[in-house]
C-alpha cells in the first residue's frame, strides 16, 4: 500500500458505543493529523502529532481520544459520541523539520452517530 | 492570526471554458499557500503549492495559480475545463516551520456539458 490509508471507510455507531478509527501512513513522514470535515464548515484541525508527541489539541471534547503509538500509525478512539459528531474524519501526514509541512491526506472515515 | 477566504462556495463553468477559483489570504508573516482538490467520497489531494519561489505555480491536471502579494491573492485557474474537474477545491495557508494548515471553506466546481 502507498500513501495514507484509513479504516474503516464507513462507520455507524450508537451514542453509547466505543469504536476506533485507524490511520496508517506509508510515506516515512514524522507528523500526523486528525481533521473533522462537516458539511458547510471549514476543515477543523483536531489533533497534531509530531515525532509521536501531541503538539496540538484544538479544544476537542474528551469523547475523542487520539493515540499515536509510532510515526506510521494514528488512532482516534471514540466513546459516547453525539449526533453532531457525524462527519468525515480525515487523517493526514507530513514530513516535518523543514520550512513547509506539505500534508498528504487519507480517504477519510464517514462516521454516522445514531 | 491568519485566515483564508474563498469567494463563491459554488462555481459553474461550461466544459472547455476558463476555470477561475478565487482565494484571498490574510497573514502577518509570509505565507505558504496550497490548493487541494477533493473528489466525492475521497480525501484531499494536493494540486499545487507556493513556497516563496516562483509566483506562478503550475500543478497537476493543467491547473496553475499565481501568488500576488499586493492583492493578497492566490487564485486557481485552468484554461479549459473538463468534466473530470468537477470536485470541491480548498485553498490553504501555512507559515514557515509550522505544521498547521488553515483552510478556506471550499468551492464546489460544477462543469456544465
Amino acid at each position: 500500500e502507498t500513501g495514507v490509508t484509513q479504516t474503516p471507510r464507513h462507520l455507524v455507531m450508537g451514542m453509547t458505543n466505543k469504536k476506533s478509527l485507524k490511520c496508517e501512513q506509508h510515506l516515512g513522514h514524522n507528523a500526523m493529523y486528525w481533521y473533522k470535515q462537516s458539511a458547510k464548515k471549514p476543515l477543523e484541525l483536531m489533533f497534531v502529532y509530531s515525532l509521536e508527541e501531541r503538539v496540538e489539541n484544538n479544544s476537542v471534547p474528551s469523547r475523542f481520544s487520539p493515540e499515536c503509538p509510532n510515526s506510521s500509525h494514528l488512532f482516534l478512539h471514540l466513546h459516547t459520541l453525539q449526533p453532531e459528531d457525524s462527519a468525515l474524519y480525515l487523517c493526514a501526514s507530513s514530513q516535518g523539520g523543514g520550512s513547509v509541512y506539505e500534508q498528504y491526506f487519507g480517504p477519510g472515515t464517514r462516521l454516522t452517530v445514531t | 492570526a491568519q485566515s483564508v477566504t474563498q469567494l463563491g462556495s459554488h462555481v459553474s463553468v461550461s466544459e472547455g471554458a476558463l476555470v477561475l477559483l478565487r482565494c484571498n489570504y490574510s497573514s502577518s508573516v509570509p505565507p505558504y499557500l496550497f490548493w487541494y482538490v477533493q473528489y466525492p467520497n475521497q480525501g484531499l489531494q494536493l494540486l499545487l503549492k507556493y513556497t516563496s519561489a516562483a509566483t506562478l505555480v503550475k500543478g497537476i491536471n493543467g491547473f496553475e495559480a499565481e501568488f500576488k502579494k499586493s492583492e493578497t491573492s492566490f487564485h486557481l485557474t485552468k484554461p479549459s475545463a473538463h468534466m473530470s474537474d468537477a470536485a470541491e477545491y480548498f485553498c490553504a495557508l501555512s507559515r514557515f516551520g509550522n505544521e498547521k494548515l488553515t483552510f478556506g471553506t471550499g468551492t464546489r466546481l460544477t462543469i456544465i456539458p
